[in-house]
């Protein structure tokens, strides 16, 4: 079955450059999704189609996708985006969807 | 406002059965497909299925065929989500979410004898 793979964690001071990446194999072909989840909380859509930002998600959260790895990264990381960050996205037949494994994002 | 409004919390038995729901409003509740996703304690998030309200086209995940049912009734907006004969591994927090960016708030099911 299609699988997404994210690094377990990522750890950067506050006011650093956070990179999230998430690897698939239809990933050239197929939009990822970028969710944020705090604890306790329901996730949240950060950046939808590779690479746009919904309304009221801060301008240090952007997307990009480069053949089979799409990137996450917040420019300017904050306290407050310390969360769990998972990616989203489809196999090339978009019957199954599939969320990566996770990333706990550590800013300190 | 979109909204979906999940089913309260459920404490069941093993081999018991349990449908919870997920009733969208605010929006056309055809427009939209419906996943629904599993999150076990202390782990990542896993897509179950979605369904189609409009014409109820379903797709599971392979993980999940033959272990739930996903269902939806137009009429009164809602999507469904049932299991048969529960397992204590089924233990977890339930989201429904619509269109990628609209999320229910959870059911959490527990599962204990």
């Amino acid at each position: 079955s299609y699988e997404l793979t994210q690094p377990p964690s990522v750890s950067v001071s506050p006011g650093q450059t956070a990179r999230i990446t998430c690897s698939g194999d239809a990933l050239p072909k197929k939009y990822a999704y970028w969710y944020q989840q705090k604890s306790g909380q329901a996730p949240v859509l950060v950046i939808y189609e590779d690479s746009k930002r919904p309304s009221g998600i801060p301008e240090r959260f952007s997307g990009s996708s480069s053949g089979t790895v799409a990137t996450l990264t917040i420019i300017g990381a904050q306290v407050e985006d310390e969360a769990d960050y998972y990616c989203y996205s489809t196999d090339s037949s978009e019957n199954h969807w599939v969320f990566g494994g996770g990333t706990k994002l550590t800013v300190l | 406002e979109v909204q979906l409004v999940q089913s309260g919390a459920e404490v069941k038995k093993p081999g018991e059965s349990l449908k919870i729901s997920c009733k969208g409003s605010g929006y056309s509740f055809t427009t939209y497909w419906i996943a629904w996703v599993r999150q076990m304690p202390g782990k990542g998030l896993e897509w179950m299925g979605i369904i189609y309200p409009g014409d109820s086209d379903t797709r599971y995940s392979p993980s999940f065929r033959g272990q739930v049912t996903i269902s939806a009734d137009k009429s009164i907006s809602t999507a469904y989500l049932q299991w048969s004969s529960l397992k204590a591994s089924d233990t977890a927090v339930y989201y429904c979410v619509a269109s990628y960016n609209y999320w229910g708030q959870g059911t959490l099911v527990t599962v204990s004898s």
